[in-house]
């Protein structure tokens, strides 16, 4: 167990509806981040908040925003879905800033389907 | 742009072998290289770290290397065991990622006794 905690484990919707994602990090962690999974992809950056504020944003799409609440916990919110938005999403979390230098944990992912 | 390069075909082998995964990388200069195991829809697990300025790391039957000339990671595995079947995963910080991990799309090891 890695202590981060991710909700919901699955989620089955349709196109174009508009889902969250939520994320508690390991206590302590400051920074969150966020990763999409597909087959074909890989493990691909999404976006980056430490500590309440975005730090780093890597291939994500305008449908999508995320922020980080003052408990730091986060939300992932997914809209205008489409078919191809169909992966796996993991939050992961560390103590810094960033990864330079230091492990980053990975909650156990939200499989979502879009049908 | 910057790349990650994994070998994407399985490697098999058998119990008590080596197993050696290869990591390439493009237009990155890395301080730090991080290799992170996933087992099927589990996430990512954090293994080794090395240096730029560590040749070699281990951790009981794991070793990695790192090569910034070659721009080259291996991974190996000693004496290995059907439950070290899993993919692993090569990590180095990109540009494109601010302070995050950027990862290789990993090699699926498959140990058969």
């Amino acid at each position: 167990d890695s202590g981060v905690t991710q909700t919901p484990k699955h989620l089955i919707t349709a196109t174009g509806q508009r889902v969250t994602l939520r994320c508690s990090p390991r206590s302590g962690d400051l920074s969150v981040y966020w990763y999409q999974q597909s087959l074909d992809q890989g493990l691909q950056f999404l976006i980056q908040y430490y500590n309440g504020e975005e730090r780093a944003k890597g291939n994500i799409l305008e449908r999508f925003s995320a922020q980080q609440f003052p408990d730091l916990h986060s939300e992932l919110n997914l809209s205008s879905l489409e078919l191809g938005d169909s992966a796996l999403y993991f939050c992961a979390s560390s103590p810094s800033g960033g990864a330079w230098g230091n492990t980053i944990y990975f909650g156990e992912g939200s499989w979502l389907t879009v049908v | 742009s910057q790349k990650i390069e994994q070998n994407s075909e399985a490697l098999n082998i058998q119990e008590g072998k080596t197993a050696t995964l290869t990591c390439n990388y493009t237009n990155y200069s890395p301080a730090y290289l991080q290799w992170y195991r996933q087992d099927p829809g589990r996430g990512p697990v954090f293994l080794l770290l090395i240096r730029e300025n560590e040749k070699e790391k281990r951790k009981e039957r794991l070793k990695v290397t790192f090569d910034t000339t070659l721009k080259q990671s291996l991974f190996h595995i000693t004496a290995s065991q059907p439950a070290d079947s899993a993919t692993y995963l090569c990590a180095l910080v990109g540009s494109n990622s601010g302070y995050a991990l950027n990862f290789g799309k990993g090699t699926s090891l498959l140990v058969t006794p």
